[in-house]
């Protein structure tokens, strides 16, 4: 079966702009949850989505947002680029919220903010 | 809240070889999971293998065990007969079984493996 699906790959962006992201879960995974993954400060918890609805969120601050359609497809967004918004966007889906239930991981967004 | 600590940046090993990779948690939580992750270049992790806290066995999926000391909080990592392939960052995390709990990671370390 297909695994979890992220767009785009590669994603070169000015200080200042917006930016979307993409994660198609696992057929009939409920779940998805993304992460930050940056040299300095390793891989962070952004939020998690679950049924359309975000269930847990991480600290960071108001600029990223996410959201989950009815097919269980999630995106995030980043608005007003910082050079420190550099890093690689790992999504991973679950069929649904708990450890229990594993995760699938993506092969992530790498996002340069120049 | 959980903390997650690698505390070595990188290890090599030789092929064929077996080396263990640390790791310590610390969590309030008394259900939770703790998971071994593997990202290779291709940057996707992957589930090495996963311990439930409240099985006092450790687990084994093939050539990769556990060392897992509740009390210590403690939760090695052995890898059995080296491979090439076996090259990656490794992190280790932890997830308690509570409602809106997250996977928390520690900060990975670089395993190089010698030919």
């Amino acid at each position: 079966k297909a695994g979890v699906t992220q767009t785009p790959r590669y994603l070169i962006k000015t200080r200042g702009q917006q930016v979307t992201l993409s994660c198609s879960p696992i057929s009939g995974h409920r779940s998805v949850s993304w992460y930050q993954q940056t040299p300095g400060q390793g891989l962070q918890f952004l939020f998690e989505y679950f049924s359309e609805t975000q269930r847990n969120k991480g600290n960071f601050p108001g600029r990223f947002s996410g959201r989950q359609f009815s097919n269980s497809r999630s995106e995030m967004n980043v608005s007003t680029l910082e050079l420190g918004d550099s890093a690689l966007y790992l999504c991973a889906s679950s069929l649904a919220t708990g450890p229990n239930y594993g995760y699938t991981f993506g092969s992530g967004t790498r996002l340069t903010v120049v | 809240a959980q903390t997650v600590t690698q505390s070595q940046p990188e290890m090599s090993v030789q092929e064929a070889e077996t080396v263990t990779l640390s790791c310590t948690y610390d969590t309030s939580e008394s259900d939770y999971y703790l998971f071994w992750y593997k990202q290779p270049p291709s940057r996707q992790m992957i589930l090495v293998i996963r311990q439930e806290a409240y099985k006092q066995q450790n687990a084994t999926e093939n050539r990769f065990s556990v060392n897992f000391q509740k009390a210590a909080k403690s939760f090695s990592l052995k890898i059995s007969d080296s491979q090439l392939g076996d090259a990656a960052m490794y992190f280790c995390a932890c997830q308690s079984t509570g409602a809106n709990s997250k996977l928390t990671f520690g900060k990975g370390i670089t395993l190089s493996v010698r030919p």
